[in-house]
């Protein structure tokens, strides 16, 4: 069975502060896609970020890095210098690659980690 | 630009009622999810689809079904609502064609209130 565990449930930073959200997973895959995604107040998920399980290369977008450690399980997003428009639930998610028919496609998420940053 | 549609943004229903919420996607992806999305739990998968007329449970059918007889539609049934469907319900598509694969896209969410 697949799991993903945000243990922060709410996290509040003031404006320009660094935060980093936190997300461990567990699969018996081999070959797996970790997302991360975003959730305004107005509701719509968005996606941020797709990394698949053979590449630990870290990944920085403007403001935003990824950290993905393998040996850890873990896959850990930063926001560098935040913004009060950061605020929202994050969600990180996992998904197997390996053949499974139709359950493969879907997503398993982990609770999701609710940042408010203050002016 | 590429859409996931769902009906209604609020809903409020009564005790008993058969309450549709319905989902459109016009990207022709394969896949079609309904999930609910509450404080605390996250979001937990109800149903899927991968292709038109199937469809699989998810991790909490119960009170649910679905019906997909085209393609881009995706319909979430409660039944005999209860107060306890009292949630977001968010729909969400994807394609296993692999190119551009961002896992789902979601739609806005209906917020649905049984009183």
């Amino acid at each position: 069975a697949q799991k993903v565990t945000q243990a922060q449930t709410e996290i509040s930073v003031v404006e320009k502060e660094d935060v980093t959200l936190d997300c461990v997973y567990e699969t018996r895959d081999t070959t797996y896609y970790l997302f991360w995604y975003k959730q305004p107040p107005s509701g719509e998920l968005v996606f941020l970020i797709r990394r698949n399980s053979f590449d630990e290369q870290n990944e920085i977008s403007g403001r935003y890095s990824w950290n993905f450690q393998k040996s850890t399980s873990s896959f850990n997003f930063t926001i560098t210098a935040s913004q009060v428009v950061d605020s929202a639930v994050y969600f990180c998610a996992l998904r197997s690659l390996v053949y499974g028919g139709g359950s493969n496609y879907k997503l398993t998420f982990g609770k999701g980690t609710l940042l408010t940053v203050n002016p | 630009d590429v859409k996931v549609t769902q009906s209604s943004r609020y809903l409020v229903k009564r005790t008993g009622e058969k309450v549709f919420l319905e989902c459109v996607q016009d990207m022709d992806h394969e896949n079609m999810f309904w999930y609910r999305q509450d404080p605390g739990l996250g979001l937990r998968l109800i149903y899927f689809s991968y292709d038109v007329k199937m469809k699989e449970k998810g991790d909490i059918p119960e009170g649910y079904s679905v019906s997909r007889e085209k393609k881009e539609r995706f319909s979430l049934i409660l039944e005999s609502a209860s107060t306890n469907q009292t949630s977001m319900y968010l729909c969400a598509s994807s394609s296993y064609k692999g190119r551009g694969d961002y896992g789902y896209t979601f739609g806005s969410g209906t917020r649905l209130t049984v009183v």
